[in-house]
């Protein structure tokens, strides 16, 4: 299986603040990866695919880059809505595999 | 809006077999790839599988011999059944779309907890 490794694993931001978010792959997955929200008690949200591409409806201050084996995730201004944990996911292969999540908090 | 909802027991005895279904609403079946991924504390997301509307599966590895995932297009349903059971199965169930890798749509789960 395809590892991914987020780091860091938690992090504390205070409103208004860049965030960023790695995740690396074990092995290159060209550009196959995914980025989800996940709220506390809530479902996971797809924000971005193709590593790059803000799904239909996603505050523009989300993005991603990368592509390989090195992928970066990133909210330009945090807002108060946006802590959550954040996973990675990769569908170069099967089985599709996720990071171990980011938990942003709020300073 | 494409809208998936799961059911099914949420208590099963170990060595038993976990059954649950999907239900999509909003939205056909046919012609796309409906995974199923499950979330616990100890090891996070984990995708079990998927299959097509023509009944075409792919499997995790890791459970490749507990699962069985099958396909009723005409109730626009799809279901998972994990055989053996144990207390490392008790998670939260959620069913969702698969287009190409991208869960886009995902129902709200359903926690199975394995408890005798």
């Amino acid at each position: 299986d395809i590892q991914m490794t987020q780091s860091p694993a938690s992090l504390s931001a205070s409103v208004g603040d860049r965030v960023t978010i790695t995740c690396q792959a074990t092995h290159d997955i060209s550009y196959f990866l995914n980025w989800y929200q996940q709220k506390p008690g809530k479902v996971p949200k797809l924000l971005i695919y193709d590593a790059s591409n803000l799904e239909t409806g996603v505050p523009s201050r989300f993005s991603g880059s990368g592509s390989g084996t090195d992928f970066t995730f990133t909210i330009s201004s945090l807002q108060p809505e946006d802590i959550a944990t954040y996973y990675c996911q990769q569908y170069d292969d099967i089985p599709p595999t996720f990071g171990q999540g980011t938990k942003l908090e709020i300073k | 809006q494409v809208q998936l909802q799961e059911s099914g027991p949420g208590l099963v005895k170990p060595s038993e077999t976990l059954s649950l279904t999907c239900t999509v609403s909003g939205g056909s079946t046919s012609g796309y790839y409906w995974s199923w991924i499950r979330q616990s504390a100890g090891k996070g997301l984990e995708w079990i599988g998927r299959i097509y509307s023509s009944g075409n599966t792919n499997y995790n590895p890791s459970l490749y011999n507990r699962v069985t995932m099958s396909v009723d297009t005409s109730k626009n349903q799809f279901s998972l059944r994990l055989s053996s059971v144990t207390a490392a199965d008790t998670a939260m169930y959620y069913c969702a779309r698969d287009v190409a890798g991208i869960l886009g749509y995902w129902g709200q789960g359903t926690l199975v907890t394995v408890s005798s």
